[in-house]
């Protein structure tokens, strides 16, 4: 059973634009949500995370919002670049183990 | 700082035969979590062990089976192997519950 549902399974954005990926949890345990990044072959790596306290985290051109009662929570990349181009995880966590969606492959055109 | 390494990178194994892949966690780190993650999948939560125990773990089968040493390094043993374990395995590695760092992987093929 899938506990962190996460959408689309892929987009294409045009360089310079917008990509949003969404992700919802019904565990209200969860207190803790990164967002990873991992290119092919290599493993995921960490690229931003938010606690339930706060509901916006900006780091460079990646921005997370959270909603925490609605359970829902979002990566935003802003001027989305080439280099971009990868698949982005959400993640959820609680005492026990780290839950992640099933991925978003984001392909940005130049 | 020396980030979580895992080996070997790749292994080839026969059907039925044994796998055993090897991880060190970032220094100061005390727990380590293996994920299996096959071709198109996302990441299937393996095993959980933290100050050398095992704290939880996922849906698979016995046969998957592990241990953490008192460097905190793990190992993570696959019996048996079938054709459908084929996958890339990532380990990371974090202190309390913290930021989870991943290692490159084990990209296991199974023959």
């Amino acid at each position: 059973q899938q506990q962190v549902k996460q959408s689309p399974q892929s987009l294409i954005v045009q360089k310079g634009g917008i990509s949003i990926i969404n992700c919802a949890y019904e565990n209200t345990a969860f207190d803790y949500f990164p967002w990873y990044q991992q290119f092919p072959g290599k493993g995921p790596a960490l690229l931003i995370a938010i606690r339930p306290d706060v509901s916006e985290k900006k780091e460079g051109r990646f921005t997370i919002s959270f909603n925490k009662s609605a359970k829902q929570f979002s990566l935003h990349i802003m001027d989305s670049q080439p280099g971009d181009s990868a698949t982005y995880f959400c993640a959820a966590s609680d005492d026990y183990k780290l839950s992640f969606g099933a991925g978003t492959t984001v392909t940005v055109r130049a | 700082e020396a980030g979580v390494t895992q080996s070997p990178t790749h292994l080839i194994k026969t059907r039925g035969q044994q796998a055993t892949l090897r991880c060190s966690p970032i220094s100061g780190h005390t727990s380590v979590y293996w994920y299996q993650q096959a071709l198109g999948l996302g990441l299937q939560f393996l095993l959980w062990y933290d100050e050398g125990e095992e704290r939880n773990r996922g849906n698979f089968p016995p046969r998957f089976s592990g241990r953490q040493f008192p460097n905190y390094s793990s190992e993570l043993n696959v019996n048996a192997l079938e054709l459908e374990d084929s996958a890339l395995y990532l380990c990371a590695s974090s202190f309390n519950r913290g930021k989870a760092f991943f290692g490159q992987g084990t990209r296991l093929t199974v023959v």
